[in-house]
């Protein structure tokens, strides 16, 4: 079966550009989440849906970021206004409930010129 | 201080060598621990899952957690080329889980 499914892979656009993430869990897949790696780090949570609904968003580090989750499938991750510390990878997640290990893409590469 | 903390690293081995990885972490609230390799360019990828102490193999990985001293280890044994990566320790807590916290990762590279 197809594993999590990021697109774009690469995405370069400008400083106070807006941006659109999106992610395709694996099917049946009820939890998925939003990491951030920046180069050499490791990972840093941004939000955590089960379902449809948002019960942690505690790491948006800013109202700039915003995401949504429809169908209990398609996830898209917004960030308005991009600044350069924005750059980072962006990586998304699924697990069968949210207390399995997660599955993750291969990330999208966003760079703020 | 992190709560979960991890040698960088990097750590270079012979080929066949036996590897010890290492994560210690501050919170006694996790219950899950997993383990995951990340080669350039790629997402994590799982390789153990365990839930509370004990030992757990697959292969020639096997994963050890120890709850009492807050300290989970990986060992890959008969080490190849094919295994030179980073290696990440992850966490989540009981009570649903959800997000789960991960190490910075240790740099590993097998010599042939």
């Amino acid at each position: 079966g197809a594993g999590v499914s990021q697109s774009p892979s690469n995405k370069v656009t400008e400083k106070g550009k807006d941006v659109e993430l999106r992610c395709d869990p694996i099917s049946g897949h009820t939890a998925l989440y939003w990491y951030r790696q920046s180069l050499g780090q490791g990972l840093e949570f941004l939000i955590y849906f089960q379902g449809n609904s948002a019960p942690d968003k505690s790491g948006l580090p800013s109202d700039r970021f915003s995401a949504e989750r429809t169908g209990g499938s398609v996830s898209t991750l917004t960030i308005q206004r991009t600044q350069q510390e924005d750059s980072a990878v962006y990586l998304c997640a699924s697990s069968l409930t949210g207390v399995q290990p997660q599955h993750f893409g291969d990330g999208t590469r966003l760079s703020i010129l | 201080q992190k709560e979960v903390e991890q040698d960088p690293g990097p750590l270079s081995v012979p080929e066949g060598a036996i590897v010890s990885l290492n994560c210690t972490y501050s919170n006694s609230a996790f219950q899950y621990f997993m383990w995951y390799r990340q080669y350039s360019r790629k997402g994590p990828e799982l390789l153990m899952y365990t839930y509370s102490s004990g030992n757990k193999e697959d292969g020639r990985f096997t994963a050890q957690v120890d709850k009492s001293s807050k300290y989970i280890s990986l060992f890959i044994r008969d080490s190849q080329p094919s295994d030179s990566a980073t290696y990440l320790c992850a966490m989540k807590r009981g009570n649903n889980a959800g997000k789960s916290t991960f190490g910075d990762g240790t740099t590993l590279t097998v010599k042939p």
